[in-house]
């Protein structure tokens, strides 16, 4: 699976947007971008995932590069709930075999 | 749903004895995997089941380590004999094909091995 780049960590103030950025420059064109996010003591949960299209759900937005090299999760309204660590995953999704990095550790500020 | 259950939710044990975690997933769901947690390394995966059968056991870090699911319903992760090193929390998740990315995890076990 393509390695992936993350910021350590970064600050949103709460009611705005926060886009939290991935490198994937090494990703092949059967693999999709996945998101989990992981909230102090809980397990991950799943976020959202992406193959070239722009994707959008209830929870975020994923927005993938046209060469596919890196992409972007935005929260459009933070909250201090959204305070985690946030997941960018590279997998072809044909198996379960997850592979996790250190992440992006979001603090949602009042 | 009940979600995904784990446990028991904290175990503390000390050097050399067995331990025991539990795992039931999401009913209906064809997936089961182990992951451990440790601030050092991070999210690692154990080992991971597909219909009961052990697809992937190569993130399991010695023969101390054992992981069986008798049947759809429940997992067991084994340590015997337990070492201080393997203090962590273990998570549990599930997932469903044709979904295996989209796994749930439990609330996980935190052990801890004096």
């Amino acid at each position: 699976d393509a390695k992936t780049t993350q910021p350590p960590s970064m600050d949103c103030a709460e009611g705005r947007a926060a886009n939290l950025p991935c490198n994937h420059s090494t990703i092949s064109g059967n693999e999709y971008v996945y998101w989990y996010r992981q909230i102090h003591s809980q397990g991950p949960q799943y976020i959202i995932h992406g193959l070239k299209n722009n994707e959008t759900n209830e929870m975020a937005s994923l927005i993938i590069t046209e060469d596919r090299k890196s992409s972007t999760l935005i929260l459009p309204h933070a909250t201090l709930r959204d305070t985690a660590v946030y997941y960018c995953i590279v997998h072809s999704g044909n198996t379960g075999k997850l592979i996790f990095g250190q992440g992006t550790t979001l603090q949602v500020k009042p | 749903d009940a979600g995904v259950i784990q446990s028991p939710r904290h175990e503390v044990t000390e050097m050399g004895q067995e331990v025991t975690l539990r795992c039931k997933p999401i009913s209906g769901h064809n997936s089961l995997f182990w992951y451990r947690q440790t601030m050092m390394r991070g999210l690692e995966l154990l080992i991971y089941f597909n219909n009961n059968v052990p697809i992937d056991d190569s993130g399991m870090p010695e023969d101390r380590f054992s992981a069986k699911m008798p049947n759809a319903s429940f997992s067991t992760l084994k340590i015997q004999p337990s070492e201080p090193r393997d203090s962590a929390v273990y998570f549990c998740a599930s997932s469903s094909t044709p979904k295996p990315y989209e796994q749930y995890f439990g609330p996980g076990t935190r052990l801890t091995v004096t």
